[in-house]
């Protein structure tokens, strides 16, 4: 696709329920990310794939989150039992290749999640 | 921690006029710099960038300046236009494919 799609855009869940945002790169794109982002901060990094290779998950908050990318293109983000300090945007960027980060990456919209 | 500091939450430029957005850091093993931009509901789109080894980056309106012994950099927009209003993102990466961001500042150029 012409840009980097996260669905849905925006969740609503239950303190309690699971979710799992899904990230659709831009093709060909071999590197992928997930960042959080809380209301009035800046994206934090959770987790990168390069391919189905998920090469570092230093970012992600607690053991419910996880992340898979198994056939190296879309990637879901998944949350457990989500609570109410999980409210945030995540956003999803992916980049041609490694060491691409001079040029920065394309990031998708974003899927707000609210926890009520 | 906060390895990557955007202290102004806002600024307000008049049309026309520079605009200048400010950044620290405190790795000191950051080795590429790179300025965002961000409209409401939509994702962060890159501006512009610059290695560690360059003092300076200019593309077109955008200027770029960084000082490593002060561990300081600052985007310029010159000339500041209505379009430009927008939450501007620094960030860091270490070699590593991560980048490390600040808090942002909203930026608004007035007609």
């Amino acid at each position: 696709g012409a840009g980097v799609s996260q669905s849905p855009r925006y969740k609503v869940a239950k303190r309690g329920q699971d979710v799992a945002l899904r990230c659709d790169p831009i093709s060909g794109h071999v590197s992928l990310f997930w960042y959080q982002q809380a209301l009035g901060q800046g994206p934090e990094f959770l987790t990168y794939f390069q391919n189905e290779a998920q090469l570092d998950k230093s970012g992600l908050p607690s053991d419910r989150f996880f992340a898979e990318r198994p056939e190296g293109s879309v990637s879901t983000l998944k949350i457990q039992r989500t609570q109410q300090e999980d409210s945030a945007v995540y956003l999803c960027a992916s980049s041609q290749r490694l060491g691409l980060k001079f040029y920065g990456y394309t990031f998708g919209s974003g899927t707000r999640l609210t926890v009520v | 921690d906060q390895q990557v500091k955007q202290n102004s939450p806002s600024l307000s430029v008049q049309e026309g006029r520079i605009s200048i957005l400010n950044c620290d850091y405190t790795n000191s093993m950051f080795d590429y710099f790179l300025w965002y931009k961000k409209y409401p509901a939509e994702g962060p789109t890159f501006l512009i960038s610059i290695s560690s080894i360059k003092d300076k980056n200019e593309d077109g309106r955008f200027t770029v300046f960084l000082n490593k012994s002060a561990k300081h950099l600052s985007l310029h927009i010159v000339p500041s236009q209505p379009g430009d209003s927008a939450v501007y993102f620094c960030a860091a990466s270490e070699d590593a494919d991560a980048l490390n961001f600040g808090k942002g500042t909203s930026l608004l150029v007035t007609p």
